[in-house]
């Protein structure tokens, strides 16, 4: 079964650093796409950015562009989100998404993980 | 950047009515347009590809069609279950934009 797993919730203050992850598995790894989207509370999905992890290969929408990197570990099939300086307008609920038809839909999803950035 | 117009933003309509939603692309996006149904609470779910292509296991009551500019999103037949936000999305060289989005509500 192809599955991305997220890592758990998060609770940060402002200026703080932060790095969650998704968990493919099931499925080539190296292969396929895999996206990020953030959906503030209340509000609609919003696509961060993409990486190709056979080769790290990396997109990113103008409004997420140097406000976060996306990398990806392939020796453990991860792919990863990381703020340095978290603010408190990044709190949102963050999905991963595999593209594992390579027709550039996202037809897998990770569960989300809830970051709340508050002093 | 390519701009996603979505309306309605709101919908309530009845078990056994037909739905439709439509998208409107900033500019021409050829068929690049896909589909998603999220539920309270869930991570979204893909319905419809590349404008009109049925995900599989996705009930044939839904139904997706447009090329271009304009495009449409159809529940043949509302069934309680259909309740969500649904959301278009478009592609175009690995860049990706999405609808706002329309809440559906049974009346």
């Amino acid at each position: 079964e192809v599955q991305l797993v997220q890592s758990g919730a998060e609770v940060k203050k402002p200026g703080e650093s932060l790095k969650i992850s998704c968990k493919g598995s099931g499925y080539s790894f190296t292969s396929y796409w895999i996206g990020w989207v953030r959906q503030m509370p209340g509000k609609g999905l919003e696509w961060m950015g993409i990486i190709y992890p056979g080769d790290s290969d990396t997109r990113y929408s103008p409004s997420f562009q140097g406000q976060v990197t996306i990398s990806a570990d392939k020796s453990i099939s991860t792919a990863y989100l990381q703020w340095s300086s978290l603010k408190a307008s990044d709190t949102a609920m963050y999905y991963c998404a595999l593209d594992g038809s390579g027709m550039q839909a996202f037809d897998i999803w990770g569960q989300g993980t809830m970051v709340t950035v508050s002093s | 950047d390519i701009q996603m117009t979505q309306s309605p933003s709101s919908l309530s309509a009845s078990v056994g009515d037909r739905v439709t939603i439509t998208c409107q692309a900033s500019q021409d996006i050829s068929n690049y347009l896909n589909w998603y149904q999220q539920k309270p609470g869930k991570a979204p779910k893909l319905l419809i590809y590349d404008a009109s292509n049925l995900e599989t296991g996705v009930p044939s009551r839904f139904s997706g069609s447009g090329s271009g500019t304009d495009f449409t999103f159809t529940i043949s037949s509302l069934q309680p279950e259909d309740i969500a936000t649904y959301y278009c999305q478009q592609y175009d060289n690995l860049q990706y934009t999405f609808g706002q989005g329309t809440k559906l509500e049974i009346k």
